[in-house]
């Protein structure tokens, strides 16, 4: 079964670091681009960033430029997420997605970020 | 940015009937291949989303005939022919013509 696990979420100060996984099986992961989307608690959904097949190239939402960085493991079949300089409004739900053709076609479970001293 | 508008944000159904989301951009995402840069998902209560209609009009794998996607540009429509219990949810439509790749706001769906 095609299948995306998130880990890495938990509890960080303000302005702490976190480093947010995705664990990819049962698909060939160097035909995908892959990319994270949140949610903040009771709210909609807020694409983060993408990165294509090889990881030549990264896209990043405007607010998290500078602070985040997405790469990814093809040997490991793994994408990664390092959150720096966090901030309360980057709490939520961080989803690791399977993306194809202008759509994310495989979802994770999400794992939870909660920014709060 | 692209910005994407749904309406309406709420909607009641009753089982059996049709239902019928609209959504907009704020600009054409109309591909020089002829296909719609436009997809929809349902966010099941306590789920992750789910792909159901990609490139406007395509039905993902699994989905069931009652869902439909239309519209080309800039106005696009998800419809459900029937609705069923399973399908209550927050549904959204997202644009990925260009970066950031931006959501509408979502539509709750629930049973009357």
């Amino acid at each position: 079964e095609v299948q995306l696990v998130e880990s890495g979420g938990g509890l960080v100060q303000p302005g702490g670091s976190l480093r947010l996984s995705c664990a990819a099986s049962e698909f060939t992961f160097t035909n995908y681009w892959m990319g994270w989307v949140r949610q903040a608690p009771g709210k909609g959904l807020e694409w983060v960033a993408n990165v294509v097949e090889d990881g030549s190239r990264k896209f990043y939402l405007d607010s998290v430029k500078g602070r985040f960085t997405i790469s990814r493991d093809n040997g490991k079949n793994s994408v990664d997420l390092q959150m720096n300089s966090l901030r309360p409004e980057d709490s939520g739900l961080y989803y690791c997605a399977r993306a194809t053709d202008a759509r994310y076609d495989v979802w994770g479970q999400g794992t939870l970020v909660t920014v709060s001293s | 940015d692209i910005v994407m508008t749904q309406s309406p944000l709420s909607l009641p159904v009753t089982p059996g009937e049709p239902a019928s989301i609209s959504c907009r951009s704020s600009q054409s995402l109309l591909r020089s291949d002829g296909y719609n840069s436009l997809s929809w998902y349902l966010q099941k209560p306590g789920h992750s989303p789910q792909l159901l209609i990609y490139l406007g009009s395509n039905r993902a794998s699994g989905v069931p005939d009652r869902f439909s996607g239309s519209g080309s540009g800039t106005d696009f429509t998800l419809k459900i022919s029937r609705v069923e219990a399973e399908d209550v949810g927050v549904y959204y439509c997202m644009q990925a013509l260009q970066s950031p790749i931006t959501f509408g706001p979502g539509t709750k769906v629930d049973i009357k």
